[in-house]
């Protein structure tokens, strides 16, 4: 059964620091892997998705690795802003599930 | 709208009533998908539809849940006999394609909150 982690399971950082999110997985035959953030009170938006063919996705101040061989993704985040608070979480995708990990809670002091 | 819509957005029930939950996908996506989120944690597989057949069914708690998508549009999850530990917030997805295809995103709602009293 696949298991995912994801530590720390809440990071306080001030603004325009740089950082990661890891997440870990058990089982490495995925199709793919997708990072959200979600905000309180509201459902998942996707940040990045990662084919299991592809080491790294990039969108703007977000870059998303993986790496099957290990069971491990990062998704770094640059010059956090206040904004980017929310929870992320990422999801291994198998052929028709995703499994979650409980998420990253995420504050940016300003 | 553009996105995926759950209604209603709030449901609280009394301990051993049945209640519906719907699920509006994103205009023609195939694949549709239910999880159930406990405060703090991430979500959890309920089912899996891919147009209107049921490919997956295995997270569904007990038999008390039931999932349908007769038309291959709109979803409806059915909890029968509620109990206090059926509360939490329930999520719908869809994605364009087939389940097995990597490259596409699934898309959320923003979710059903049931409180069983």
């Amino acid at each position: 059964k696949q298991e995912v982690t994801q530590i720390p399971a809440a990071l306080s950082v001030p603004e325009g620091e740089n950082l990661v999110l890891n997440c870990s997985f058990t089982d490495s035959a995925i199709y793919n892997l997708q990072w959200f953030r979600q905000d309180p009170g509201k459902g998942l938006t996707s940040l990045l998705l990662i084919q299991s063919s592809q080491r790294e996705q990039t969108s703007g101040r977000l870059n998303a690795s993986l790496d099957k061989s290990s069971g491990r993704s990062t998704l770094y985040i640059a010059a956090s802003q206040p904004g980017d608070s929310a929870t992320y979480l990422c999801a291994v995708i198998d052929a028709g599930k995703s499994t979650f990990g409980d998420g990253t809670t995420l504050t940016v002091k300003p | 709208g553009a996105g995926v819509s759950q209604s209603p957005r709030y449901k609280v029930a009394k301990r051993g009533q049945d209640v519906a939950l719907r699920c509006d996908p994103i205009s023609g996506h195939v694949s549709l998908f239910w999880y159930q989120q406990a405060l703090g944690q991430g979500p959890e597989f309920l089912t899996y539809f891919q147009n209107e057949a049921q490919l997956d069914k295995s997270g569904l708690p007990s038999d008390r849940f039931f999932a349908e998508r007769p038309e291959g549009s709109v979803s409806t999850l059915k909890i029968q006999r509620t109990q206090q530990e059926d509360s939490a917030v329930y999520l719908c997805a869809s994605r364009r394609g087939e389940g097995s295809i990597g490259n596409q995103p699934q898309h959320f709602g923003d979710g059903t909150r049931l409180s069983i009293l």
